[in-house]
């Protein structure tokens, strides 16, 4: 079975500058987390979504991220415009039905830096 | 947001010895707790779900338990092996929400 796939794994870019990160996740899986971790600190949900809906983005920063998922599948992640403080690891996860006793299954993640 | 504690936040041990880590959490409203293992330039990878109090379970030399009561989670490693070197995470979910409360972590490193 194919894993939680996201890309790029890296990326560096200045700080105003756009960016996007792709999610691809178990196929079949329900939910689609996305998960922002900076240094020294444990990943910190950012958005949930359960198919194409979004069931919990309250700890997004809405005035500069966004993220789709679109047809309930794949999902994306933008920083527009991308500050310093956000300088992190991006991890992607997936789950079946996303349940508190569901595993979430984590993609590699993209290791994001704001010069 | 919930407070989830772990200890120590980084180890050191000789390969053979055997380990333990903490993992703190509120003790109301619980629902659910994982343990990760994240390897370096790797995806994080599940270890255990553990839901009731008491719970104990165990994945080769890897074994954790659970107090509810008290808000606490253990994760025992024996023998150490250094491809058990990585940071390992637990994560809190309470009854109230579907969220999860990721903890810092603890890096362990096992010395060949």
């Amino acid at each position: 079975e194919a894993g939680v796939a996201q890309s790029p794994r890296y990326k560096i870019i200045e700080k105003r500058q756009s960016v996007a990160f792709w999610c691809n996740p178990i196929s079949g899986h329900a939910t689609l987390y996305w998960y922002q971790q900076i240094l020294g600190q444990g990943p910190k949900l950012l958005i949930q979504f359960q198919n194409n809906g979004v069931v919990d983005d309250s700890q997004l920063p809405k005035d500069r991220f966004s993220a789709e998922r679109l047809k309930g599948v794949d999902s994306t992640l933008k920083i527009q415009p991308a500050k310093l403080e956000d300088s992190a690891v991006y991890l992607c996860a997936s789950s079946f039905w996303g349940a508190g006793a569901d595993t979430q299954y984590f993609g590699p993640g993209t290791r994001l830096t704001v010069l | 947001i919930l407070n989830v504690e772990q200890s120590p936040q980084s180890l050191h041990v000789q390969e053979g010895d055997s380990t333990n880590f903490t993992c703190s959490f509120p003790s109301s409203n619980f629902y659910a707790l994982h343990w990760y293992r994240w390897e370096t330039a790797k995806s994080p990878e599940a270890l255990f779900v553990m839901t009731l109090n008491g719970d104990e379970k165990k994945k080769g030399r890897i074994s954790a338990t659970l107090n509810t009561k008290e808000g606490y989670s253990y994760l025992y490693i024996k023998g150490s092996q250094p491809e058990d070197s990585a940071t390992y995470l637990c994560a809190f979910m309470t009854n109230t929400g579907n969220q999860f409360y990721f903890g810092t972590g603890t890096s362990l490193t096992v010395i060949p």
